[in-house]
């Protein structure tokens, strides 16, 4: 069993709906990060967070450190959000584990 | 800043040519990472530096590959000899402090060994 379990693995959505997508870990961690992969390969860093909420723009991420779950939502979900989603944490080291990811498309 | 910078783009080499990648971290970065992305795999670290020195190296999958970070401004990763199942693309990231502020990754590297 992964270390790290996103959920789901793939996603299909029509612009403007909401969208969310959960990360289940099962170590103890000190940080979790979302990470945003586009076709053609970059990886971004959306959102580092260790507890509660964090917000920008029309992406939202949140953690509960008890129950071991992040999600992160789009809002007003665009055709230019349509990408892999990375959930990855951080667990006593500096090296961060990753889930498989979320293929995100979202059509007009 | 330019952010994390990788070089080359794409490379296309030879089974068993020695391969070269190269990465310059964000300035004042003091740790750097190198993964592999594959579709079967997803992305593996493979190993990592703070302050130039090598802190966990396990996620290197064997002696063909090395890396180095000789200062704070650029590390290789080499693999020498190459094979088919290296093809991949090599991600290079930096960040500080340790706990990942300001994690940011590199464009990436795609390499084919042919």
């Amino acid at each position: 069993k992964n270390e790290v379990e996103q959920s789901p693995q793939n996603l299909t959505a029509q612009e403007g709906e909401f969208i969310t997508i959960n990360c289940s870990y099962s170590v103890g961690i000190s940080a979790l990060h979302w990470l945003q992969q586009h076709p053609g390969g970059g990886i971004v860093s959306l959102f580092m967070l260790s507890s509660g909420k964090k917000k920008h723009g029309r992406l939202i991420a949140t953690i509960n450190i008890q129950e071991k779950h992040s999600s992160l939502h789009i809002t007003a979900s665009h055709p230019r959000d349509s990408a892999v989603y990375i959930c990855a944490v951080y667990h006593n080291t500096d090296k961060l584990i990753f889930g498989t990811g979320t293929r995100l498309q979202v059509f007009p | 800043d330019a952010g994390v910078i990788q070089s080359p783009r794409h490379e296309v080499t030879e089974m068993g040519q020695e391969v070269t990648l190269r990465c310059k971290p964000i300035s004042g970065h003091d740790y750097l990472f190198w993964y592999r992305q594959t579709m079967m795999r997803g992305l593996e670290l493979l190993i990592y530096f703070n302050n130039n020195v090598p802190i966990d190296d396990s996620g290197m999958p064997e002696d063909r590959f090395s890396a180095k970070m000789p200062n704070a401004s650029f590390s290789t990763l080499k693999i020498q000899p190459s094979e088919p199942r290296d093809s991949a693309v090599y991600f290079c990231a930096s960040s500080f402090l340790g706990g990942g502020y300001g994690y940011t990754f590199g464009s990436g590297t795609r390499l084919t060994v042919v």
